[in-house]
């Protein structure tokens, strides 16, 4: 079983539309989440970090379910620069020093 | 805003040559990581290094691979004789300022290193 399992889409979103994906991670002892965004033979960027509680920075929103193990992140009002590949990334310490694990990301385009 | 840096972009080698891949981390980062991506797969960990001395290393990191920071401010990946395997993007990766707040949940990548091995 992959450690962090992403679907690979691609989701088709139109300009303006909303649009959300989910992760699941196989390890009950992660203690970090994040989602990276990462742009074609681009590095990595952190687009935010995810919180028990969910949280939310401007369109986007993260939610963890610990329980079933997943995250998720929703895209509101999705704009054409939001075109690229969603990366679920997972870690095992409660801080930025442990390997990250990551998924092998969703890809999003966003039409016209 | 500080980044990381890595060179060379792009690096071709005859299987068999041994490679030195060269980064840069934040200047006053602790934490320093490899990471690599296969084209098309997912990004894998490597190794993470802190205090001079390796702090975890995966599966991937054997004997064939090295790493190094030989001054303040250059971290480096060697690897001794490649494979037509090893040809991917090289991220590495820096994180946890000296001084900083616990929380600090970012590891900053540079922009990698397309190694092809011919």
């Amino acid at each position: 079983r992959k450690e962090v399992e992403q679907d690979p889409g691609p989701f088709n979103v139109p300009e303006g539309a909303t649009v959300a994906f989910n992760c699941t991670y196989s390890n009950s002892a992660s203690q970090s989440f994040f989602w990276y965004r990462q742009d074609c033979r681009k590095e990595p960027k952190l687009l935010m970090s995810v919180y028990s509680s969910g949280n939310e920075d401007g369109r986007f929103t993260a939610q963890l379910n610990r329980a079933s193990q997943y995250i998720s992140l929703l895209i509101r009002d999705s704009k054409l620069s939001d075109s690229a590949t969603y990366l679920c990334v997972v870690a095992m310490t409660t801080d930025s020093w442990g390997k990250l694990q990551f998924g092998a990301g969703t890809q999003v385009v966003v039409t016209p | 805003e500080p980044e990381v840096t890595q060179t060379p972009s792009h690096q071709v080698t005859q299987m068999g040559q041994e490679v030195i891949l060269r980064c840069v981390p934040i200047s006053n980062h602790l934490y320093f990581y490899w990471y690599r991506q296969i084209l098309g797969q997912k990004v894998e960990f490597l190794v993470s290094f802190y205090n001079n001395e390796i702090s975890e290393k995966s599966e991937i990191f054997d004997d064939q691979f090295s790493v190094e920071r030989p001054d303040g401010s250059n971290f480096t990946l060697k690897i001794r004789s490649t494979k037509l395997e090893d040809s991917a993007m090289y991220f590495c990766a820096s994180s946890v300022p000296a001084g900083g707040l616990r929380h600090t949940d970012t590891q900053y990548f540079g922009p990698g290193t397309r190694l092809t091995v011919l």
